[in-house]
This record gives structure tokens, sequence and C-alpha cells, in this order.
């Protein structure tokens, strides 16, 4: 069965400083990995995808992810955070048999000014 | 509006009441899911739509929960006999499936539902 895991709960980081938050995936063939964004009282928003290609995606509000394929991981990036970039991310694999999205349970990430 | 569209957005219920929620996704876009989200946790997958083909439903979900999409537009998720376990915020999401890689899904706000 496909999963991600998002280890932690909580990524506190300093505004001006590059963030990172980590997802590691498990899927029977290659994976298709995606990260969401979800601000307080919105829906989940999309952010940016790997499916093939380059290991390092860019993606929406200067965010990137880098996919290691040794490591099953694909960790989400910014080079310096916002106070504004403060809000739950979702890490998601793809089910590439039956297109069913899987969620990891969530990390808050929180940018202090 | 040509986002995700879903009502109520909030729904209040006694236990034991049947509750029906609405999305309508992108107009094109012939994928549409449903999820529930509790407080703290990723979204559950509970099924989805191709057109009006109901392709796969959750083992997770009860007998009392249903969904269609009778003409591949709208879709409807009907719990019936609600529980106070029930109490969630559901969400639907929708893609255009044009090849087999090029997709990701949109969602809607959510319909929050709490079960008394």
């Amino acid at each position: 069965a496909q999963s991600v895991a998002q280890p932690e709960d909580q990524v506190n980081v300093a505004e001006g400083n590059p963030l990172t938050v980590k997802c590691t995936y498990s899927v029977s063939g290659n994976p298709y990995l995606f990260w969401y964004v979800q601000y307080p009282n919105r829906g989940l928003q999309f952010l940016l995808k790997y499916i093939t290609g380059d290991n390092l995606v860019k993606g929406s509000y200067g965010f990137e992810a880098e996919f290691n394929k040794s490591q099953t991981s694909f960790h989400l990036k910014k080079p310096s955070a916002l106070v504004s970039d403060s809000a739950l991310y979702f890490c998601a694999v793809r089910d590439i048999r039956t297109y069913k999205y899987i969620f990891g349970t969530g990390t808050r990430l929180k940018v202090l000014a | 509006d040509t986002g995700v569209s879903q009502n109520p957005r909030h729904k209040i219920t006694k236990r034991g009441q049947n509750v029906t929620f609405r999305c309508d996704p992108i107009s094109e876009h012939n994928r549409l899911y449903w999820y529930r989200q509790t407080l703290g946790q990723g979204p559950e997958f509970l099924t989805y739509f191709q057109n009006e083909a109901q392709l796969e439903k959750s083992r997770l979900l009860s007998d009392r929960f249903s969904a269609e999409r009778p003409k591949g537009s709208f879709s409807t998720l009907e719990i019936q006999r609600t529980e106070q376990g029930d109490s969630a915020m559901y969400l639907c999401a929708s893609s255009l499936n044009l090849d087999r890689v090029d997709e990701f899904l949109f969602f809607g706000s959510g319909t929050q539902l709490s079960v008394l």
C-alpha cells in the first residue's frame, strides 16, 4: 500500500531563514508526489508536484521540493521564509494505478517575525 | 467563481439524522473526489468518480455513507443515521485527466459537519 509520512508535527523557523518541511513516501513503482498548503479556514491549495524529470521541482510562492529516490523523500523547501508562509502543509502521493491521492498527517509551519 | 464549490459551508445536526452535502467541481473536470478531514489530521480518502462512474470507495467507509455523481457534473455525499464520530470537515476536490501524469487536485473549502 502506498503511504506518506511527515515526521514533524510542527516546524518553527525565523523569518528570512531557509525552511524545510520533511516528507518520506512508500510506493510500488514510480511515485507521483505533491505538496499542498492549507491556510486557516481555507481549502487546500496545490503548491507543486513531481512526476518525472528534474529532481528539484519549483512551485508557487517561491517553494521548491527535492525528490530523492534513494532516500524516498520529497522535502519541501524555501530559501527565505515569510511570516505569511505560516500554515499547514501536506505531502501527498498518487496511486498510479487507481488515481487515489493519499495524504500525510500534515506539518504546521510557524514563521516567527 | 470558477473553483470547486461546496454547500453548505457548515452543517449542525442531531445524532441519527441524515445529511447531504453537495459539490460542484470545476466545469471541465472529469474526476471528482471526496475526503474527510478531522482536526490535526490529513485528508482521508473516501471515494472518487471519473465522470459518473464511482471507481473506488474506501473500505473505512461504512454503509451509512453514499455518494453519487449522476450526470458526471455535481456530486452529493449523503450520511445516514449520523453519529458523533462523523463530525469532521468533508472536502471535495476535482481534477482534469488529460493524460496519466498531468493532473492534480483542486479542493473546495469544505463542509464542516457537527453531530450533536
